[in-house]
């Protein structure tokens, strides 16, 4: 299996920030990485598909880069909704793989 | 507008059978531009990606559950299904039910999970 590793496990951080989350892959995924958002009590929402393209309707302060093993989630600036847990998970191979996570605190 | 509603019991005793349902409004779910997947969260938070089903019966299952997973469609009813046997309290979790949609490129093909079921939580417990 892909073992994926996201950093930091959390974050404090203010309205307005810049705030980037890391992935790491255990071995090479190409691009096939996909980043969620979820928020307490909900589903996993998708916001970026093979690493940089943007699902639709999600905000534009969104933006994924990366390939091969590293990958970065970045918020541009910050919004109160944004408050929420982030995940990786590659699509390189089965099974999927996901991230701990990452918790985002205002 | 494509909607994924699972149901079923929120609470099954050890050794016993866990059967969950996933209803699919908006989309067939017999279309072979997706497949479709079950995928649960641990109380500590992680993600376990259960197994998945395309519209051909195939099926691939997570290596970790072996052969205690079931995962199956019916057409008729526009429904996903999940059986896993045997269930300890590490099955603990919220279940979801998700598509995925597949895509190519140069490289090959990759997926992504584009809607999910609400969520259900499911107790293991005597």
């Amino acid at each position: 299996d892909v073992h994926m590793t996201q950093s930091p496990s959390s974050l404090s951080a203010s309205v307005g920030d810049r705030v980037t989350i890391t992935c790491r892959a255990s071995q090479t995924t190409s691009n096939y990485l996909n980043w969620y958002q979820q928020r307490p009590g909900e589903a996993p929402r998708l916001l970026i598909f093979a690493a940089s393209r943007s699902q639709g309707g999600v905000p534009s302060r969104f933006s994924g880069s990366g390939s091969g093993t590293d990958f970065t989630l970045t918020i541009s600036s910050l919004q109160p909704e944004d408050f929420a847990t982030y995940y990786c998970q590659q699509s390189f191979s089965t099974p999927a793989t996901f991230g701990g996570g990452t918790r985002v605190e205002i | 507008q494509v909607q994924l509603q699972g149901s079923g019991p929120g609470l099954v005793k050890p050794s016993e059978t866990l059967s969950l349902t996933c209803s699919v409004s908006g989309v067939s779910i017999r279309s072979s531009t997706y497949y479709w997947a079950w995928i649960r969260q641990t109380p500590g938070g992680g993600l376990e990606w259960i197994g998945n089903i395309y519209d051909s019966g195939l099926t691939y299952y997570s290596p970790s559950l072996g052969r205690r997973v079931t995962v199956s469609v019916d057409p008729a009813r526009n429904q996903l299904s999940l059986n896993l046997t045997s269930v300890t309290a590490a099955d603990t979790a919220v279940y979801f039910c998700a598509r995925a949609l597949y895509y190519f490129d140069s490289a090959g093909y990759g997926y992504y999970f584009d809607y999910w079921g609400q969520g259900m939580l499911v107790t293991v417990s005597s």
